[in-house]
C-alpha cells in the first residue's frame, strides 16, 4: 500500500516569516512529486513539481527532495496571509500521465498578519 | 482557452440511488483522472481514462464505473450510494506520456442523505 504522510497542522507563522511543511512516502520506487495547494472550498492547483533530488526554485516557493530518505519538502519564503491554504504532498502512482496521484491528508498553513 | 469543467457544481441524492458526473478536460488533453475527497482529508485516486479505456484504478469497489468518450470527456457513475459516498469529486486532466501539468476541475459536491 502506497503511503503519503504528512503532518496535518495547523502551522502557524506570522507574515514575512518562513514557513516549512514536510512530507515523507513509503514506496522507494517513485519519481515525480508535487505540491498542491488548496484553499477551503476550491480544487488543489499544482505550486511545484520536482523529479531529481535537489532544490527547486521558483519565486518565494522552493521544493526539497530527497529519495535516500524519501523525504520532499516544501519551504514558502515572506509567508503572506493569502499563502493561508491547506497544503498537500502528492506522489505518481504510475507512469504514463501525471494524473494518477496519491497524495497526504495535507497541512493547513495559517499565516498571521 | 477552457480548463477542466465539471458539473453538476452540487448534488443531493438519496442512499441506495445512482449518480452520474461529468467532467470535460482541458483543452489540448487527452487524459482524465477521478479523485474522491473526504472532508478533510487529501483526494483518492479513483480511476484514470485514456483511450476511452480505463487505465489505472486505485482501491474503489465496483460501485464505481467510469467512461470516456471521444471528445476526450469523461462521466463518473456511482451506483448503489451510501452514506459515506458523501465528498467532493475532483476531475483531473493532462496528457498522455507527458511530464506536464494535471490541471484540476472545481469538483462536484455530492452529499448523499
Amino acid at each position: 500500500q502506497k503511503e503519503v504522510e504528512q503532518n496535518s497542522g495547523p502551522l502557524s507563522v506570522p507574515e514575512g516569516a518562513i514557513a516549512s511543511l514536510n512530507c515523507t512516502y513509503s514506496d522507494r520506487g517513485s519519481q515525480s512529486f508535487f505540491w498542491y495547494r488548496q484553499y477551503s472550498g476550491k480544487s488543489p492547483e499544482l505550486i511545484m513539481s520536482i523529479y531529481s533530488n535537489g532544490d527547486k526554485e521558483d519565486g518565494r516557493f522552493t521544493a526539497q527532495l530527497n529519495k535516500a530518505s524519501q523525504y520532499v519538502s516544501l519551504l514558502i519564503r515572506d509567508s503572506q496571509p493569502s499563502d493561508s491554504a491547506t497544503y498537500l504532498c502528492a506522489v505518481e502512482i504510475y507512469g504514463g500521465s501525471q494524473g494518477n496521484l496519491i497524495f497526504g491528508k495535507g497541512t493547513k498553513l495559517s499565516v498571521k498578519p | 482557452d477552457a480548463g477542466v469543467t465539471q458539473s453538476p457544481t452540487h448534488l443531493i441524492k438519496t442512499r441506495g440511488q445512482q449518480v452520474t458526473l461529468r467532467c470535460s478536460p482541458k483543452s489540448g488533453h487527452d487524459t482524465v483522472s477521478w479523485y474522491q475527497q473526504a472532508l478533510g482529508q487529501g483526494p483518492q485516486f479513483i480511476f484514470q481514462y485514456y483511450e476511452e479505456e480505463e487505465r489505472q484504478r486505485g482501491n474503489f469497489p465496483d460501485r464505481f464505473s467510469g467512461h470516456q468518450f471521444p471528445n476526450y470527456s469523461s462521466e463518473l457513475n456511482v451506483n448503489a450510494l451510501l452514506l459515506g459516498d458523501s465528498a467532493l469529486y475532483l476531475c483531473a486532466s493532462s496528457l498522455w506520456g507527458q511530464n506536464t501539468e494535471a490541471f484540476f476541475g472545481q469538483g462536484t459536491r455530492l452529499t448523499v442523505v
